[in-house]
């Protein structure tokens, strides 16, 4: 069965901090890695998305995928009160069935 | 930038009714999706649809949904007799090859009493 895991928090952190969110997951098959941002009554807005195994950055956030553990991680960095929005992690193995996380409410105060 | 858009933002229905949620793609994309989040909850797979035909679907969408991409522009998700554990944010979502990501619309409430 297809499971991921995710702390929903909520996670509160000054304005500047370091944020790190996690994920694991127990489906070996699980290729694709996407961390999704959804504000207050959106729809989830996609942030990164990686295959397979490794780092990705852009800008203030870096994605890491670490399969032979089966857990990815999100760090922003310099974090900002407008960052403040649950992140949700998500994967698939490349069918049309994505699986999310439950999210993690994530609050950056000023 | 597209984007994929959902109407209505909110709809309130009574439980036994018919709703139709509404969605436009981004126009170049070519897999589609429905998804729904219950108050607190994960977001769910519900459906995916491709090439005039559902590809796959989850345990959720039993005979009581349906999809439809009735012109070029437009795909629906129908909820034939809506019961009160259906009141949740349903999201559309489309993808313009199998493995690309999703973009996801701002979705729909609906509330049924």
């Amino acid at each position: 069965q297809k499971e991921v895991e995710q702390d929903p928090g909520p996670l509160s952190v000054p304005e500047g901090a370091i944020v790190s969110l996690n994920c694991t997951y127990s489906n070996s098959a699980f290729q694709y890695f996407m961390w999704y941002r959804q504000y207050s009554r959106k729809g989830p807005e996609l942030l990164m998305y990686t295959y397979s195994s490794g780092n990705k950055e852009d800008g203030r956030f870096t994605a890491q995928v670490d399969k032979s553990s089966k857990y990815i991680s999100l760090f922003i960095r310099d974090s900002q009160p407008s960052d403040s929005a649950t992140y949700l992690c998500a994967m698939s193995e490349g069918d049309n069935d994505m699986r999310f996380g439950a999210g993690t409410r994530l609050t950056v105060k000023p | 930038e597209p984007e994929v858009t959902q109407t209505p933002s909110h709809q309130v229905t009574q439980m036994g009714q018919e709703v139709i949620l509404r969605c436009v793609p981004i126009s170049n994309h070519l897999y589609f999706y429905w998804y729904r989040q219950i108050l607190g909850q994960k977001v769910e797979f519900l459906v995916s649809f491709y090439n005039n035909e559902i590809s796959e679907k989850s345990e959720i969408f039993d005979d009581q949904f349906s999809v439809e991409r009735p012109d070029g522009s437009n795909f629906t998700l129908k909820i034939r007799s809506t019961k009160l554990e259906d009141s949740a944010m349903y999201f559309c979502a489309s993808t313009s090859s199998y493995n690309s990501p999703l973009h996801f619309g701002n979705g729909t409430r609906l509330t049924v009493t």
